[in-house]
């Protein structure tokens, strides 16, 4: 069974850089899919981030391009999220995710989520 | 980007009703659309994928209809675990989106 967990700072200052990791157990990621980050503000929708392929190839949201990084860890089994200069919009519970977008068209499973708060 | 439009953004149904939610895109999607529900401090959870088939474990009364921009879930007879929010998301491309949510709510 796959799961997925989130870890970081639960709070960043603005204009900083925010980290997020996310442990995947019961599976792979060198075996295959895309693994990604999706936000949800609170009280809001769903905002996707992006995407990381182990090899490395990503999709990102254009709206958040310049201030998104993913990277892979596959010898840890890990992949992270990094986002530059934020601000208070930037404050949202960050789900990470197993993308199968193009094998199966869906996400499925998804972390328990982690809240991040953008405040001085 | 493809934009989804849900509607209604809120409901309000009794336990045994039976319910349709519709989300609809700015172009044609084939039927790379998947619908999740959500409920209050949990992560969303798969429901349907391909518009229309029905996650591992999922109820039965739960159903997806629709291709190209129209599509729909359905509860056929609403239950009270089933009050929540329910999101449309499309994976025809990249950037993946979502509907703006429809929360369910009892009467």
């Amino acid at each position: 069974q796959v799961q997925l967990q989130e870890s970081g700072p639960g709070l960043v200052k603005p204009s900083e850089t925010l980290s997020l990791t996310c442990t995947v157990s019961g599976y792979s990621i060198s075996s295959g899919y895309y693994w990604g980050w999706i936000r949800q503000p609170p009280g809001k929708g769903l905002e996707w981030i992006g995407s990381i392929y182990h090899s490395g190839i990503n999709y990102y949201n254009p709206s958040l391009k310049s201030r998104v990084t993913i990277s892979v860890d596959t010898a840890k089994n890990q992949f992270a999220l990094n986002l530059s200069s934020v601000t208070a919009a930037d404050t949202a519970v960050y789900y990470c995710v197993r993308d199968a977008t193009k094998a199966y068209y869906r996400v499925d499973p998804w972390g328990q989520g982690t809240l991040v708060t953008v405040s001085s | 980007d493809i934009q989804l439009t849900q509607s209604p953004s809120f409901l309000s149904a009794s336990v045994g009703d039976r319910v349709t939610i519709t989300c609809r895109a700015s172009q044609g999607i084939s039927t790379y659309l998947a619908w999740y529900q959500q409920k209050p401090g949990k992560a969303p959870k798969l429901l349907i994928y391909t518009a229309y088939t029905l996650q591992n474990g999922v109820p039965s009364r739960f159903s997806g209809s629709g291709s190209g921009t129209e599509f729909t879930l359905t509860i056929s007879s609403l239950q009270p675990e089933d009050f929540a929010t329910y999101y449309c998301q499309q994976l025809n491309n990249y950037p993946l989106t979502f509907g703006g949510g429809t929360k369910v709510e009892i009467k």
